[in-house]
């Protein structure tokens, strides 16, 4: 899991509520993804930051926000429009966004786990 | 477009054999292909990956993957398995370019001792 965190480990939100996971790399890597899990589907992408202050949709953004304030730090918010949350959120990093960045490897975080009651 | 399939949901095999797990890919342009492994609740961990170059790639763990152009695959190899091989493993593509990673749905495999 390298030098990436994500926190908490288990969430558990209600119906209606907004919540936030967070995820910190001291990687210094430039580029930050966050991932969607489920069972069967293998890995989707909800958004990606290839740099500070600016982050793009992934393939299934809606109902996720996210703010990429500083390098280190990546937290998304699950807000109460995502109709269906429960899954397993996993963050990503890549030590370069762009300018050969797509041969990098991406290193991920342990996970979020996130159920809705 | 990006596609990554893994044909088997599940791969068992005996403790000392070798071990396959299959990866097919489609891009439009150069392929730049990678292997993860996931535990149970853990994230992925970085396998290895062909960007250019020697067509067998060797990573962690004694694994590696031989890139066959002409068949589009990227199928993951081990010469001897081990009982602590048993877990999720992904292939993904990328574009050389796209922005991201594409990730296939997920081979289980367990190695019976």
């Amino acid at each position: 899991d390298g030098g990436i965190t994500q926190s908490p480990k288990y969430l558990f939100r209600k119906e209606g509520q907004n919540v936030t996971l967070s995820c910190e790399q001291n990687l210094n890597h430039d580029a930050m993804y966050w991932y969607r899990q489920d069972p069967g589907q293998g890995l989707r992408l909800i958004y990606y930051s290839q740099i500070v202050n600016d982050f793009q949709k992934g393939d299934i953004a809606e109902g996720y926000s996210v703010s990429r304030e500083k390098k280190e730090s990546f937290p998304l918010t699950v807000t109460s429009a995502q109709k269906n949350p429960t899954a397993f959120y996993l963050c990503a990093s890549s030590p370069r966004g762009t300018s050969g960045g797509a041969r990098d490897t991406q290193y991920f975080g342990p996970g979020t786990r996130l159920t809705v009651l | 477009a990006q596609s990554v399939a893994q044909p088997e949901d599940q791969v068992n095999v005996a403790e000392g054999n070798p071990l396959t797990v299959k990866c097919t890919y489609s891009v439009s342009g150069n392929p730049y292909l990678f292997w993860y492994v996931q535990y149970p609740n853990r994230g992925l961990q970085f396998l290895l990956k062909y960007i250019t170059g020697d067509n067998l790639v060797k990573g962690s763990y004694g694994f590696e993957a031989e890139f066959n152009k002409s068949q589009t695959s990227f199928h993951l190899k081990k010469p001897s398995a081990l009982v602590s091989d048993s877990a999720l493993y992904f292939c993904a593509v990328r574009d050389a370019g796209a922005n991201n990673l594409f990730f296939g749905t997920g081979t289980r495999l367990t190695v019976i001792p």
